[in-house]
């Protein structure tokens, strides 16, 4: 069954390095996602992906985060510099294509996560 | 402002002794509620959509339905391994845009043997 892999599966960095965070969701998929969950709270949305460009952001995505598909399978998020608080489980998702509300599927499937430690 | 609120924060149960979690939700425009389940340190796992109220979807032990106000996620005599976090989520209608997922803080569901 096809599923969404992310890697490094732990990354740990300090304060201040940029890290980028790697994901190849399923193959048939048109949407991209990444979302974060600190320990203990709930999963927040950061940015969403689709034709090659950012479809919506929440305001936890600023200037020190951006996204990239380099090529026809990854999927990035990069942190330019990095802050304690950016300590969290970031999780990429996919979903297919939407051809319309009936049959529609909206369902997001998720990777495993990458748990990123800034020190 | 868009919410999702998940009761209760956690649940034990011992084996076989059937039970509901609960979410309900406050959106501009529903466009899908979904349920997952995660295991510690691991993603979110897709169970169940549901997109109108009365639609109801089953898996196994789970089976989830959906009002105006709220979805129950439904377990039948569970077992040890039903053990996780169930994750309520919703899609809201943002005009155009294909919308973003919005979480609850999810039901930790311990079944002892």
């Amino acid at each position: 069954e096809p599923e969404v892999t992310q890697t490094p599966s732990h990354q740990v960095t300090q304060m201040g390095q940029e890290v980028i965070l790697r994901c190849v969701p399923i193959s048939n998929h048109l949407y991209f996602y990444w979302y974060r969950q600190i320990l203990g709270q709930k999963v927040e949305f950061l940015v969403s992906f689709y034709n090659n460009e950012i479809s919506e952001k929440s305001e936890i995505f600023d200037d020190q985060f951006s996204v990239e598909r380099p090529d026809g399978s990854n999927f990035t998020l990069k942190i330019r510099s990095t802050k304690l608080e950016d300590s969290a489980m970031y999780f990429c998702a996919s979903r297919q294509h939407a051809t319309g509300f009936q049959g529609a599927k909206r369902e997001q499937y998720f990777g495993p996560g990458t748990r990123l430690t800034v020190t | 402002e868009d919410q999702v609120t998940q009761s209760p924060e956690a649940l034990r149960l011992q084996e076989g002794e059937s039970s509901s979690l609960n979410c309900s939700y406050t959106v501009s425009g529903l466009r899908g509620l979904f349920w997952y389940r995660q295991d510690p340190g691991k993603g979110p796992e897709f169970l169940f959509t549901l997109y109108s109220a009365g639609e109801e979807k089953e898996k196994e032990r789970l089976k989830a339905t959906l009002t105006k106000k709220e979805s129950f996620l439904h377990i039948t005599a569970p077992k040890p391994e039903d053990s996780a976090t169930y994750l309520c989520a919703v899609l809201t209608n943002y005009g155009g845009s294909q919308g973003n997922l919005i979480f609850g803080k999810g039901t930790k569901l311990s079944v002892k043997p």
